[in-house]
């Protein structure tokens, strides 16, 4: 079965300081990853995903993630995070051509600290 | 504007009543989900739908039901059998061919709290 572990469930980071969420994931076949942020009282939106190719994803405000398959391991970062970044982040993961589901982490709520 | 309606954003239960939540979508999208949402536990699957008139439970679906009446509608009822409702239930949508085969980015709705009395 496939699983995915947050490791830090709040992170609290300075504002223009750099940020790194941490995803490790459980598979024995090929998946598909992504992140996903929430702002308070609101659904979920898409920041980035990696389907194949290039290790290293790009995705909206100034958010990469790396893929790491030796290490299982699908980190998020950002460079400068401002106070507007503050919300609830999640990762998660689907098998491909399994049943259609995705598996989300349990999140990180990044605090901005002025 | 394309998006997903939920509807009620608040809503209050009282003991032993079923009540429904509302999930439209404008995005021509054949899947459909349900998930709940508590302090700490991430996104828990309770139904999913990927064709009209087809649904399969989720990892939690006991105390709930659906139907996939119309391809934009997907209500959620939460009955009474189910003995902590209080949650954020949140109804997502992924074009079609679905998540695993394509990697399909899932668009959510703004979400429903529902609350015991």
């Amino acid at each position: 079965a496939q699983s995915v572990t947050q490791l830090d469930s709040q992170v609290p980071v300075f504002e223009e300081a750099p940020v790194e969420l941490r995803c490790n994931y459980s598979s024995s076949v090929s998946v598909y990853l992504f992140w996903y942020v929430q702002y308070p009282n609101q659904g979920l939106q898409l920041l980035l995903k990696y389907l194949s190719g290039s290790t290293l994803v790009k995705g909206i405000n100034g958010f990469e993630a790396e893929f790491n398959k030796s290490q299982t391991s699908f980190h998020l970062r950002k460079p400068s995070v401002h106070i507007s970044d503050t919300a609830e982040y999640f990762c998660a993961v689907s098998v491909v051509w399994r049943d259609d589901k995705i598996i989300f982490g349990k999140g990180t709520r990044l605090h901005i600290l002025p | 504007d394309g998006g997903i309606t939920q509807s009620p954003k608040y809503l209050f239960r009282k003991e032993g009543q079923n009540v429904t939540l509302s999930c439209e979508q404008n995005l021509n999208h054949d899947a459909m989900y349900w998930y709940r949402q508590d302090p700490g536990q991430g996104l828990r699957l309770i139904y999913y739908s990927q064709i009209v008139n087809d649904f399969q439970k989720g990892d939690i679906a006991e105390g709930y039901s659906v139907s996939r009446e119309k391809k934009e509608s997907f209500p959620l009822t939460v009955t009474s059998a189910q003995k902590n409702p209080t949650a954020f239930y949140l109804c997502a949508s992924t074009p079609g061919q679905g998540l695993t085969i394509s990697g399909n980015t899932i668009y959510f709705g703004e979400g429903s709290w529902l609350t015991v009395v």
